[in-house]
């Protein structure tokens, strides 16, 4: 099984809610990642955590604030986003992540609007 | 981590190779090729990946010339299904030499194959 699920498949939020997506996989991975993409751009990289600890965050602005309850699950928090960052949230997972042969699986990714 | 140059869009026939390429003159010797795919909505997918030897598995063959400044993916039978953006990454050591670095998504090949 190399499924990563992420709910919910859809998101419209306004500019003052929270909300939180979510990211669960059960292949004993122990590297997850977020990463967002925009309308026909390529996935870039938010943020990593390796055995649970935060290891990359790419310069994301603290709207986005990411957590790793534990080695499953994923979570990235929203607040007072703005329009611009409607795009496609898409989670990974890989065994570790400073090997070589490691592979990412991801989701399918929560579409986001932010109105 | 080395950039990569790929065709911004191809065209395959249902049933034949799909053959596309990948440049990355400025390879280093410890960089290896890795190749995703995304279909429409979906989140990326892991196809194969290579340091200098050709690699085959179920999905697709890999073809890196001996020089390494370039490489091919080959989908043998193409299908209606390998409609998708390709993804030619090259990956390497981060600067302390200690694990292999983030995947770096370029802006891809869009592949569409007709019946």
């Amino acid at each position: 099984d190399t499924e990563v699920t992420q709910t919910p498949k859809h998101l419209v939020m306004g500019m003052t809610n929270k909300k939180s997506l979510k990211c669960e996989q059960h292949m004993g991975h122990r590297a997850m990642y977020w990463y967002k993409q925009k309308a026909k751009k390529p996935p870039e990289l938010m943020f990593v955590y390796s055995y649970e600890k935060l290891s990359i965050n790419e310069s994301v602005p603290s709207r986005f604030s990411p957590e790793c309850p534990n080695s499953s699950l994923l979570n990235l928090h929203l607040h007072a986003l703005q329009p611009e960052d409607s795009a496609l949230y898409l989670c990974a997972s890989s065994q570790e992540s400073s090997g070589i042969g490691d592979i990412q699986y991801f989701g399918a990714g929560t579409r986001l609007s932010v109105l | 981590d080395a950039k990569t140059t790929q065709p911004t869009s191809m065209d395959c026939a249902e049933g034949r190779a799909a053959n596309l390429p990948c440049n990355h003159s400025t390879i280093s010797g410890n960089e290896y090729v890795y190749w995703y795919r995304q279909i429409h909505s979906q989140g990326p997918q892991y196809i194969i990946h290579g340091l200098k030897n050709n690699e085959t598995n179920e999905m697709a063959s890999l073809i890196i010339t001996e020089d390494r400044k370039s490489s091919t993916l080959i989908l043998p039978h193409a299908t209606l299904r390998d409609t998708a953006v390709y993804y030619c990454i090259v990956r390497g050591r981060n600067a302390g030499g200690t694990s292999y670095g983030k995947l770096t998504f370029g802006q891809g090949t869009i592949l569409t194959v007709h019946p």
